[in-house]
């Protein structure tokens, strides 16, 4: 059974780095058949997708976000981790990590989310 | 960019059928797939590549992609089915979400 888990700081300042990893069991971070995905959900709206990384390193970004995010794969350790830089309250959200499957571009396993609150 | 667009609330009465459209720029041409969240929870993926469903899922839920829009369909709904429902497409190497529908059963 696959299963995700978000780890991090659930409050960071304001214009610091957001920093969380995603830890995978019972599957490979360096599979080709997957991508490995960030997703956020600010409180009370929708979902927002914000990058993806493949085994590879290819990595590929929200457009409104990609100034400020970096991805990134620990294959030693079965982990992808997301850095948000200069972070403002508007980025408070449940941040999920998810898997995402080449064949078809579709989210087969989400973590249970983790929620990161910017305030001072 | 791309944009999916889904109506806000969708009510259904106990036992009926519900259906929930997801509309984009020649959406035909794409997979679009559906992810159901309940309060509190993770989203959980009920549809994908426009009408299969992954193991678990029941058979009331199912969906179709026709061109103009694409629909989620619930029938005989029951309590449980109350969520918010999203429906998501792969577009220019990113992954896009439409803005959620929340589903009442009434």
């Amino acid at each position: 059974q696959v299963q995700l888990q978000e780890s991090g700081p659930g409050l960071v300042k304001p214009s610091e780095t957001l920093s969380l990893t995603c830890t995978v069991s019972g599957g490979s971070v360096s599979s080709g058949s997957y991508y490995c995905n960030w997703i956020r959900q600010p409180p009370g709206k929708g979902l927002e997708w914000i990058g993806s990384i493949y085994y590879s390193g290819s990595t590929s970004y929200n457009p409104s976000l990609k100034s400020r995010v970096s991805i990134s794969v620990d294959m030693s350790k079965n982990q992808f981790s997301l850095k948000l830089s200069s972070v403002t309250a508007a980025d408070t959200a449940i941040y999920y990590c998810a898997r995402g499957r080449i064949q078809g571009y579709f989210l087969d396993y989400w973590g249970q989310g983790t929620l990161v609150t910017v305030s001072s | 960019s791309y944009e999916l667009t889904q109506p806000l609330s969708v009510s259904v009465a106990l036992g009926q059928t519900a259906r929930i459209t997801c509309g984009g720029n020649n959406i035909r041409s794409k997979n679009v797939h559906w992810y159901q969240q309940k309060p509190g929870q993770a989203p959980v993926l009920v549809i994908y590549r426009d009408n299969n469903r992954p193991s678990g899922i029941p058979e009331r839920i199912s969906g179709f992609n026709s061109g103009i829009t694409a629909t989620l369909t619930i029938s005989r709904a029951q309590a449980g089915d109350e969520a918010d429902y999203y429906c998501q497409v792969w577009d220019s190497s990113t992954w896009v979400f439409g803005g959620g529908t929340k589903v009442t059963v009434l």
